[in-house]
Order: structure tokens, then C-alpha cells, then sequence
């Protein structure tokens, strides 16, 4: 009962730094997406994608990439750290785009950018 | 804009005893509504999505409630325990057409910060 797995769980960068953080489920999941949060703020979505091959962006893209080679993959990378994006981000899966499934939710890598 | 206000942002309660936190939303279309639970330092788990046709949804000591009139949901705990601590997200879908589909539109609150004492 793996779930949503992400890696690593806390990471410090440099400004400047690209790094990427992994997430992987092993649900079938179509869906799966990207979120930062933020203290004082909602979690917002980053990226998506509704099944491999296929990513869009979501609210506050900038900085970020991704790609969905595999159902079960979906990394996130950073091009050049800034300090901006020290946040906690979490990755969700759910069962596809439409569906009124709950999604599921990493533990979490909190990054720090200094 | 759709948006989603939940009260109160902190709540401290003895042990045993109930609380209702509340969530407003300005949410259209609405899709469906969702409480996580997120303990310090881990990621949400849902305790309850309602759909539009629901107006109470259980999941043992939980109790959510949606009035889709007035745009209000409140999630009820009962007999509260210190495992109860934690931050409760009031999170609303919008449905939407494209890729992202309702799993893309989730609005979130900042959510309520639960403290059960002993």
C-alpha cells in the first residue's frame, strides 16, 4: 500500500540550483498533479497531467517543469532555483481528471532555497 | 473569483468534547466538496467529498454537512481526540471542461488549525 511516494522529503538548494523532485504511485492513476503550499495560503496547483504523454499547467507554473513519460511517474523539476520557491510541495494522484474520487496525496519534500 | 473562506483559521479544544469548523464558498460551477485532514508535516487525506445531491456525509467521528444554496459546509467532530490535531482543508471543485477536468479546478482554503488538549 504504497500510495503516493515522493522523494527526497527535505532538500536545501542554492540560488541558481536545479534539482527535481520525484513522485511516483503505483494506484493506476490517470491523473496526477503538483502543489505548493505555502504558510497563510491555500495549496496551489503547479502542474498536471491526465495521463502519460499529456501535462498543462496549473496556477503558478513559473520556474517549474514537467514530464509524464510513465503512468506512474511524474517528476517535477526546478530549471534555476530562487528563493521564492522555498515551500513544501505535494503530489496528487486521483483516478482520472473527471472523477468525483478523493486524490491522493504525498507526505511532502520541504525545499528551502537560500 | 472563486474562492474558499474557512472558519475559524485556529481552534483549541478539551478532549472529549465536539467542534464544527466551517467553509464558505464562491465556487461556480461547483463540482463536488472535500474535507482533508493534514497532520504537521504530512500531506491531506480526504475525510469526505459531497456532491451537489448531499447534504451529510460520515466517516466515523466525522460528520460533514453541505448546504449547496446558501454555499456552506461544516464538518462536525465528535468526542474529540488528541489525534485530532491537525489542520482541516475545506477544498471545493469547480467543473470544468479540458484536460483538467475537476481534479484540476480544486480550490482550497488555508484551512483550520485543530488543537485538542488533554
Amino acid at each position: 500500500n504504497a500510495g503516493v511516494t515522493q522523494t527526497p522529503k527535505f532538500q536545501v538548494l542554492k540560488t541558481g540550483q536545479s534539482m527535481t523532485l520525484q513522485c511516483a504511485q503505483d494506484m493506476n492513476h490517470e491523473y496526477m498533479s503538483w502543489y505548493r503550499q505555502d504558510p497563510g495560503m491555500g495549496l496551489r496547483l503547479i502542474h498536471y497531467s491526465v495521463g502519460a504523454g499529456i501535462t498543462d499547467q496549473g496556477e503558478v507554473p513559473n520556474g517549474y517543469n514537467v514530464s509524464r513519460s510513465t503512468t506512474e511517474d511524474f517528476p517535477l523539476r526546478l530549471l534555476s532555483a530562487a528563493p521564492s520557491q522555498t515551500s513544501v510541495y505535494f503530489c496528487a494522484s486521483s483516478f482520472t481528471a473527471t472523477s468525483n474520487t478523493e486524490a491522493f496525496f504525498g507526505q511532502g519534500t520541504r525545499l528551502t532555497v537560500v | 473569483k472563486n474562492q474558499v473562506e474557512q472558519s475559524p483559521q485556529s481552534l483549541i479544544i478539551l478532549e472529549g468534547k465536539n467542534c464544527t469548523l466551517q467553509c464558505n464558498y464562491t465556487v461556480s460551477p461547483f463540482s463536488n466538496l472535500r474535507w482533508y485532514k493534514q497532520d504537521t508535516g504530512r500531506g491531506p487525506v480526504s475525510l469526505t467529498i459531497m456532491t451537489f445531491s448531499e447534504n451529510t456525509k460520515s466517516n466515523g467521528r466525522y460528520t460533514a454537512t453541505l448546504d449547496a444554496d446558501t454555499k456552506q459546509s461544516s464538518l462536525h467532530i465528535t468526542a474529540s481526540q488528541l489525534s485530532d490535531s491537525a489542520s482541516y482543508i475545506c477544498v471545493v471543485s469547480a467543473r470544468a471542461m479540458g484536460y483538467g477536468g475537476s481534479q484540476g479546478n480544486l480550490i482550497f482554503g488555508k484551512g483550520t488549525k485543530l488543537s485538542v488538549k488533554p
